[in-house]
C-alpha cells in the first residue's frame, strides 16, 4: 500500500543547512510535495517536484528526488529561526484525484 | 491567509453526538478536500469533491459524510462521535481535480470529543 515515512525530529543551528528526508513506497507517485505547518496554522505548500525530475531549486529550498530508491529530500539553506516548524512530505498517486498521502512530519528546531 | 475559511475554529462535544464542520474554498477553486490530523494517525486524507461530485475517497469512516454544495462550500458531518474522533480537521481547496494543482489549506477545526 501507500506509505510515506519521515524522521520525526531535526535540530540545527541558525545559518546551517537543514536536510529533511522522506521515503515513499508508491511507485506510481506522480508528484511529491513539501508542506510546512507552523503552530496553530494550516499547511502551507513550500514546493513540489514531478516524479520524472531529479532536482528542483527554489530560492533557499532544494528538493532532490531519487526515484529508484523512492527517496525525497528537502534542503533548506541558511536556516533561520523562522524556519522552525513541522515539515511534511506528501505524494500523489496516478489517477487518484487530488488525494495526498502525508508522512508523519519532521519537527525542525532551529537554535540561535 | 490561504483564502480557505473553516468554521468553527473549535468544537467541544460529547460522545454519541453529531457535528457539522463547514468549509469555504478559495474564490474560483472547484475542488474541496477534507483531512484529519491526529496524534496517533497523523494527517489522513478523507475525501475530495470536485464541482459538487465526489472525486476521491480515503479512509473515511461510515459515520462520516461530506458534501459540496452548488456554491462550492462543503460540509463534513461526523456522527455517533467517539473519543478517538478528537482531532484537527482541515479543509483544503484547489482550482482543478488533482496534481499538480496546489492545495491551499484552511486553519482547521479542532474537534474535542469528551
Amino acid at each position: 500500500g501507500e506509505d510515506v515515512e519521515q524522521s520525526l525530529f531535526l535540530s540545527v543551528r541558525e545559518g546551517d543547512s537543514s536536510v529533511i528526508n522522506c521515503t515513499y513506497t508508491d511507485s506510481s507517485s506522480t508528484y511529491l510535495y513539501w508542506y510546512k505547518q507552523e503552530p496553530g496554522a494550516g499547511l502551507q505548500l513550500l514546493t513540489y517536484i514531478f516524479s520524472n525530475m531529479d532536482m528542483k531549486q527554489d530560492q533557499r529550498l532544494t528538493v532532490l528526488l531519487n526515484k529508484k530508491d523512492k527517496h525525497l529530500s528537502l534542503r533548506i539553506a541558511d536556516t533561520q529561526t523562522g524556519d522552525s516548524a513541522i515539515y511534511f512530505c506528501a505524494e500523489s498517486g496516478f489517477n487518484q484525484g487530488g488525494k495526498l498521502i502525508f508522512g508523519q512530519g519532521t519537527e525542525l528546531s532551529v537554535k540561535p | 491567509d490561504s483564502g480557505v475559511t473553516q468554521t468553527p475554529k473549535h468544537l467541544i462535544t460529547a460522545t454519541g453526538q453529531r457535528v457539522t464542520l463547514r468549509c469555504s474554498p478559495r474564490s474560483g477553486d472547484l475542488s474541496v478536500y477534507w483531512y484529519q490530523q491526529s496524534l496517533d494517525q497523523g494527517l489522513q486524507f478523507l475525501i475530495q469533491y470536485y464541482n459538487g461530485e465526489e472525486r476521491a475517497k480515503g479512509n473515511i469512516l461510515e459515520r462520516f459524510s461530506a458534501q459540496q454544495f452548488p456554491d462550492l462550500h462543503s460540509e463534513l458531518n461526523l456522527s455517533s462521535l467517539e473519543l478517538g474522533d478528537s482531532a484537527l480537521y482541515f479543509c483544503a481547496s484547489s482550482a482543478g481535480q488533482g496534481p499538480p494543482d496546489t492545495q491551499y489549506f484552511g486553519p482547521g477545526t479542532r474537534l474535542t470529543v469528551l
